[in-house]
């Protein structure tokens, strides 16, 4: 089975702060994707992968990067986090046949 | 503009009773449906699939139903469970869609009264 590995779970972050969320794969899938999911919003994708060194945005960019340095990493940056960026944060890994997703990490920005 | 609308944000259902969970899309080119169920403080876990060549696959307790002139798929759940009050996604895809991420709805919240 794919596993997916969040670093963390919970996360409180002050405003300003710049924030590292780490997601590893075990497998060997070229793709790997961020989501935040928001009451109401469902999943919404903020940037994507398919190979390293390679990103791609998604719908919701804005304040976010991410870094593929390696094929089993990928990171997502909050530059200088916000209060609207109180979210849970989804990795996955996978294609079009179906993702498998971490368990995801609950980001507080107070 | 929403490809993929789950018009339904929450849904109640007895235990024992029948859940159909209802997902509409728009983008023709879509030809693989899957269905994630949620529970919070957990990643989605994936439930079912259906390609656009089938009208129905089954799984269990867990059914979907493809309507490809209407654009329209629903998930069943018989008999419903309390184990099964989550929030549910539907996504679809194409199946020659090289790197095209899946596209998701909104999702609907399902609770399953004991």
């Amino acid at each position: 089975d794919v596993k997916v590995t969040q670093s963390s779970r919970y996360l409180v972050k002050r405003t300003g702060e710049k924030v590292f969320l780490e997601c590893v794969q075990d497998m060997d899938h070229e793709n790997m994707f961020w989501y935040r999911q928001d009451p109401g919003l469902g999943l919404r994708l903020i940037y994507f992968s398919y190979d390293v060194k390679m990103k791609e945005k998604g719908d919701i960019p804005e304040g976010y990067s991410v870094s593929r340095e390696k094929k089993e990493r990928f990171s997502l940056i909050l530059e200088s986090a916000s209060t609207n960026q109180t979210s849970m944060y989804l990795c996955a890994t996978g294609v079009n046949y179906g993702y498998t997703f971490g368990s995801g990490t609950r980001l507080t920005v107070v | 503009d929403q490809q993929v609308k789950q018009n339904s944000p929450s849904l109640s259902v007895q235990e024992g009773r029948i859940s159909i969970l209802n997902c509409d899309y728009t983008n023709s080119m879509f030809d693989y449906f899957l269905w994630y169920k949620k529970y919070p403080a957990e990643g989605p876990t994936f439930l079912i699939s259906i390609s656009s060549i089938k009208d129905k696959n089954e799984d269990g307790r867990f059914t979907v139903f493809l309507n490809k002139s209407a654009k329209h798929l629903s998930l069943h759940i018989v008999p419903s469970q309390p184990g099964d009050s989550a929030v549910y996604f539907c996504a679809a895809s194409v199946e020659g869609g090289g790197n095209t991420p899946l596209v998701f709805g909104k999702g609907t919240r399902l609770s399953v009264i004991a």
